[in-house]
């Protein structure tokens, strides 16, 4: 089966400490996205790479930073630099960043106190 | 920039109750529209399309109609499930093409 995994579904850190949000796909895409959600106010982009080795900032970089090595990966860091952390962070992916179905992975819910 | 802006929820109502949520957007030149579902505790499916005006996306009982003069997108369904509880969001994709904007989210509740 082709998809998304986001992993953990559930990951809790003291503040403070950086965390790496893992986002895997094996759909062949090349572009993938990494949005934040909070109640009320829908999904905010945060960082999005259109392919291999480049990535962009979205509408709300600071404090988060991203790789992309692989084809099939895009994990996010959390720095302690980022103010409010706790949040629902999702992942996405397409098959190329113009006008193309972008499907979801999960989610990875962060809790940091 | 662009916007979009979705009725507030929640919303509850009865099993085969009609459904309607709002939308609005606002961008330049000619968007695509989309509706987005998540279901408690998943991420979101597309549920439905419109690239151009006029256009009406239709999936699993919804339908929405891509309405380029009083720049809205609003999703209806005739007959609601305990199964269609769900957030909605709505989202547009610019002319630039390159990333979505999403609305709030609308919180639907349906009663048995």
């Amino acid at each position: 089966d082709g998809g998304i995994t986001q992993s953990p579904k559930y990951l809790f850190r003291k503040e403070g400490q950086n965390v790496t949000l893992s986002c895997e796909q094996n759909l062949n895409h090349d572009a993938m996205y990494w949005y934040r959600q909070d109640p009320g106010q829908g999904l905010r982009l945060i960082y999005y790479s259109q392919i291999v080795n480049d990535f962009q900032k979205g509408d709300i970089a600071e404090g988060y930073s991203v790789s992309r090595e692989k084809k099939e990966s895009f994990p996010l860091t959390v720095t302690s630099a980022q103010k409010n952390p706790t949040a629902f962070y999702l992942c996405a992916s397409s098959i190329g960043l113009a006008d193309y179905e972008q499907y979801f992975g999960p989610g990875t819910r962060l809790t940091v106190t | 920039g662009n916007s979009v802006t979705q009725m507030e929820g929640p919303v509850t109502l009865s099993e085969e109750a009609f459904l309607t949520i709002n939308c609005t957007y606002t961008a330049t030149g000619y968007p695509s529209l989309f509706w987005y579902v998540q279901y408690p505790g998943e991420g979101l499916q597309l549920l439905l399309k419109a690239t151009k005006a006029d256009d009406k996306g239709s999936n699993k009982g919804f339908e929405a109609t891509y309405r380029k003069e009083t720049t809205s997108f609003h999703l209806e369904k005739g007959s609601v499930q305990v199964s269609d509880s769900a957030v909605y969001f709505c989202a547009l994709r610019g002319a630039a093409g390159n990333k979505l904007t999403f609305g709030g989210g609308t919180r639907v509740l349906v009663k048995p």
